[in-house]
């Protein structure tokens, strides 16, 4: 059971490139999200999903894309990369919201230059 | 809207010392609260959470928070830290009811360091 992962691990993009960071859960989690981490700004969420074919957008939405058409894997889509999108992304998945805990993937560092 | 406020940003402290990590929290609803931990190079992993009933929270690693509805605080505690404690810990809340789909809110995170 590998949880919550992540690739890459690190990637460095050139101003308007595109790129794909993928995300896969092994528990059956219906709900997945993505939060990207700035330094001193905690977590802020991107996009989250309820299920298969259901996608929805958080608090910075702007950038980015996703879709999700299987429970195990919510690909975050960037396109034409800006160097705002430097940051720590992190996928996380829980079985329902509410009361349930939301387990985190080991990130993917992005630096944009 | 929700919001949560951690009041240090960075603690330092020599081990074996108690650590008290603030939280507080803004909400017009009943939440959920939740403490993570981050190892350095590390995703986030859950310390303890409060959902309902007793107030005292017991979580991983002889840590512990109290939820004070009145003043708005879920604080972290621990009486005696060791240098392994060292990580950034984030609060975060989430909407007890409705139609939040789990969506957390965080705070900006509190950087502890432990000191031999």
């Amino acid at each position: 059971n590998a949880g919550v992962t992540q690739t890459p691990k690190f990637r460095i993009l050139k101003i308007g490139q595109s790129m794909t960071l993928q995300c896969a859960q092994d528990m059956n989690h219906n709900y997945m999200y993505w939060y990207r981490q700035d330094p001193g700004m905690g977590l802020k969420l991107i996009y989250y999903s309820v299920g298969a074919g259901i996608t929805d957008k958080g608090e910075v939405p702007n950038g980015y894309n996703v879709s999700r058409s299987t429970t195990e894997d919510f690909p975050l889509r960037l396109e034409l990369a800006a160097p705002s999108q430097t940051s720590v992304y992190f996928c996380a998945s829980s079985q329902r919201g509410g009361r349930e805990t939301q387990y985190f993937g080991p990130g993917t560092r992005l630096l944009v230059l | 809207a929700q919001s949560v406020t951690q009041l240090d940003s960075q603690v330092p402290v020599f081990e074996e010392a108690p650590v008290e990590l603030r939280c507080n929290y803004s909400s017009s609803v009943s939440v959920y609260l939740f403490w993570y931990v981050q190892y350095p190079n590390q995703g986030l992993q859950l310390l303890l959470k409060y959902l309902s009933g007793s107030t005292l929270v017991k979580g991983i690693n002889g840590f512990e928070a109290e939820f004070n509805k009145s003043q708005t605080s879920f604080h972290l505690r621990k009486p005696s830290v060791h240098i392994s404690d060292t990580a950034e810990y984030f609060c975060a809340v989430r909407n007890a009811g409705g139609t939040s789909y789990g969506k957390l809110t965080f705070g900006q995170g509190t950087i502890l360091t432990v000191h031999p």
